[in-house]
């Protein structure tokens, strides 16, 4: 079975402050991605990457950053993080382009 | 852009089927998935289909697919609680753009 784990499953963090969510997947994957998941808003994906320090911006990626260093890691960053970006961030990956996605269990982060 | 439109709640008594619907504005669709979320998870994949298909079944699921009016509906035969959850449909297109397109996700509610 694929595994994708992302770090934590809830984060408390302050305005200002420099936020990373990790992710990681089991299953050499070439394609890693970034979502963010607000009540009736669905699924928007903010950042993706298609091999090791490649990237391209999704719908919403401003506030955001993306590092890929290895293969299995995919890492968002919010640089100054703020009230806005709470929300649930859900990572995924996919062996190759149009293979299904495969999802963590989502990291639900609050900014105070 | 793309857009994928679900309704927000269905709710059904177990034993009976549940149907729940998908249209979609992307005429370029390749693939087509349907994705479970269980409360605090991630989305866990259900099934996809393929767009030169109309219909594919799985166990108690069943997808079927009107490529003609941008159509998907998901079957669940014989609904029990733990299908309680919101399902998204999502499609991903031949643009080149590797990441899916999100319906805002249907809660299924299931009554004993």
């Amino acid at each position: 079975d694929v595994k994708v784990t992302q770090s934590s499953r809830y984060l408390v963090k302050r305005t200002g402050e420099k936020v990373f969510l990790e992710c990681v997947q089991d299953m050499d994957h070439e394609n890693m991605f970034w979502y963010r998941q607000d009540p009736g808003l669905g699924l928007r994906l903010i950042y993706f990457s298609y091999d090791v320090k490649m990237k391209e911006k999704g719908d919403i990626p401003e506030g955001y950053s993306v590092s890929r260093e290895k293969k299995e890691r995919f890492s968002l960053i919010l640089e100054s993080a703020s009230t806005n970006q709470t929300s649930m961030y859900l990572c995924a990956s996919s062996f190759r382009e149009n293979q299904p996605q495969h999802f963590g269990d989502g990291t639900r982060l609050s900014i105070l | 852009g793309e857009d994928v439109e679900q309704s927000l709640f269905l709710s059904v008594r177990e034993g009976d089927s549940s149907v729940i619907n998908c249209t979609y504005t992307d005429s370029s669709s390749t693939y087509l998935y349907w994705y479970k979320q269980e409360p605090g998870a991630g989305l866990q994949l259900l099934t996809y289909i393929f767009s030169n298909m109309d219909m594919k079944q799985d166990q108690r699921l069943t997808v079927l697919l009107n490529k003609k009016d941008k159509h998907l509906s998901l079957r669940i035969a014989d609904t029990q609680t733990g299908d309680s959850a919101i399902y998204f449909c999502a499609e991903m297109g031949d643009t080149g753009r590797r990441a899916l397109t999100f319906g805002s996700g249907t809660r299924l509610q299931v009554q004993p």
